[in-house]
């Protein structure tokens, strides 16, 4: 059975903090994504990473970085965190072949006040 | 602003009732995803579209992917109250697989 795991399903923090959010697959894929979910915005993507040591900006990277030191782990930092980061953060894998299927965690909810 | 819309954001119908779901962009997609979402769950894949005038039937679910490969649709016949989620449809690029989600329809039906 495929899956994803996030190290966190709730988490607070305070303003200011650095915050790590880690994300393990186990199915060899190539490609690892971060998304944050808000209402009405859907999934925005914040990094994309396709192999080791690769990343690549999303659409709304500010704020964020990543780091891909293991084929099985991608990792979403929030250098100082701030109110507007509080999100539902998602992580998803999938083979580097297009058109295949994503595969996501089950979120983590982030809260910073 | 999102590349990819999708209307209506909510959708509230009686079980047994029809409803369609539209997913459009400006852009052209290798190919279009539709992902079902539940409460405390990450994302469902229920369907992959790559041609375009292409058709898929999922049970109830039917999925049709536009000719220029630019919108989709998903349509649920006789709705009932397991087809409660957020669906959400994703535009896959030619090169690497990079997913871009759509805002989402938050779909109820009541018994």
């Amino acid at each position: 059975d495929v899956k994803v795991t996030q190290s966190s399903r709730y988490l607070v923090k305070r303003t200011g903090e650095k915050v790590f959010l880690e994300c393990v697959q186990d199915m060899d894929h190539e490609n690892m994504f971060w998304y944050r979910q808000d209402p009405g915005l859907g999934l925005r993507l914040i990094y994309f990473s396709y192999d080791v040591k690769m990343k690549e900006k999303g659409d709304i990277p500010e704020g964020y970085s990543v780091s891909r030191e293991k084929k099985e782990r991608f990792s979403l930092i929030l250098e100082s965190a701030s109110t507007n980061q509080t999100s539902m953060y998602l992580c998803a894998s999938s083979l580097r072949q297009t058109n295949t299927e994503a595969f996501f965690g089950q979120g983590t909810r982030l809260t910073v006040v | 602003t999102q590349l990819l819309e999708q209307s209506p954001q909510f959708l509230s119908i009686q079980e047994g009732e029809n409803l369609t779901v539209y997913c459009n962009s400006s852009s052209v997609f290798s190919s279009l995803q539709w992902y079902r979402q539940e409460p405390g769950e990450g994302p469902v894949l229920l369907v992959t579209v790559v041609t375009g005038g292409e058709v898929k039937k999922l049970k109830r679910l039917t999925f049709q992917f536009g000719d220029a490969r630019k919108d989709s649709s998903l349509h649920i016949t006789a709705a009932q109250p397991g087809d409660t989620g957020l669906y959400l449809c994703a535009g896959a690029r030619a090169a690497g697989n990079k997913l871009t989600f759509g805002g989402g329809t938050r779909v109820l039906v009541k018994p």
